[in-house]
């Protein structure tokens, strides 16, 4: 079975910008999660989709948003940069709760 | 609220040592418990993984993780540390609120010298 693939896998945006970030979970997972990894923070949760409906939001401004499609494939928006978007954001997969498998992650850099 | 603290921000052991990275948790409930493991420039994988049942669970690369529900506790041990296992650690917490979402730890970060 392939992984979780994530495209692109490294981004270079400048302020103000909106970006999307694309996730194709492994094939047969319904559920696919996103995460912001940043040296200060960590890792933050930001949303589940389930069956084409967020299902849990992490606190993260409006900036942020997501979608899925039909065929569980995911997309992550974020609009009018800023620079503390700059991060690692990591997209999960599963099938049954909490056995989790991710992607290798979008770097993206905002200047 | 839920919550995941490991203490260390890093750690340093010689290779052939053994290892233990510490996590304590803070869940309301019975939690599902997570162990990840990140190399530089690569997502995250899963070590193992605690839901129920035996409190000692054996994961991939020689790991293994207690579950200590006294001491809030899940800590990762690993007998005898190869280089490779040179990476960042994730302690995580699953909770189910109207929603299941993942809680991580900030991370550990193992260094292994020769």
């Amino acid at each position: 079975k392939a992984g979780v693939t994530q495209t692109p896998r490294y981004l270079i945006k400048t302020r103000g910008q909106q970006v999307t970030l694309s996730c194709s979970p492994i094939s047969g997972h319904r559920s696919v999660s996103w995460y912001q990894q940043t040296p200060g923070q960590g890792l933050q949760f930001l949303f589940e989709y389930f069956s084409e409906t967020q299902r849990n939001k992490g606190n993260f401004p409006g900036r942020f948003s997501g979608r899925q499609f039909s065929n569980s494939r995911s997309e992550m928006n974020v609009s009018t940069l800023e620079l503390g978007d700059s991060a690692l954001y990591l997209c999960a997969s599963s099938s049954d709760r909490g056995r989790r498998f991710f992607g290798p992650g979008t770097r993206l850099t905002v200047l | 609220a839920q919550s995941v603290t490991q203490p260390d921000i890093h750690i340093t052991v010689s290779e052939g040592a053994s290892l233990e990275l510490r996590c304590n948790y803070s869940y309301g409930a019975t939690p599902y418990l997570f162990w990840y493991v990140q190399s530089p420039g690569q997502g995250l994988q899963l070590l193992l993984k605690y839901f129920s049942g035996d409190t000692l669970v054996q994961g991939i690369k020689g790991f293994e993780a207690e579950f200590k529900r006294s001491q809030s506790s899940f800590n990762l041990r690993k007998p005898s540390v190869h280089w490779s296992d040179a990476a960042e650690y994730f302690c995580a917490v699953g909770a189910n609120t109207g929603g299941f979402k993942t809680i991580f730890g900030a991370g550990t970060r193992l260094f292994v010298k020769a």
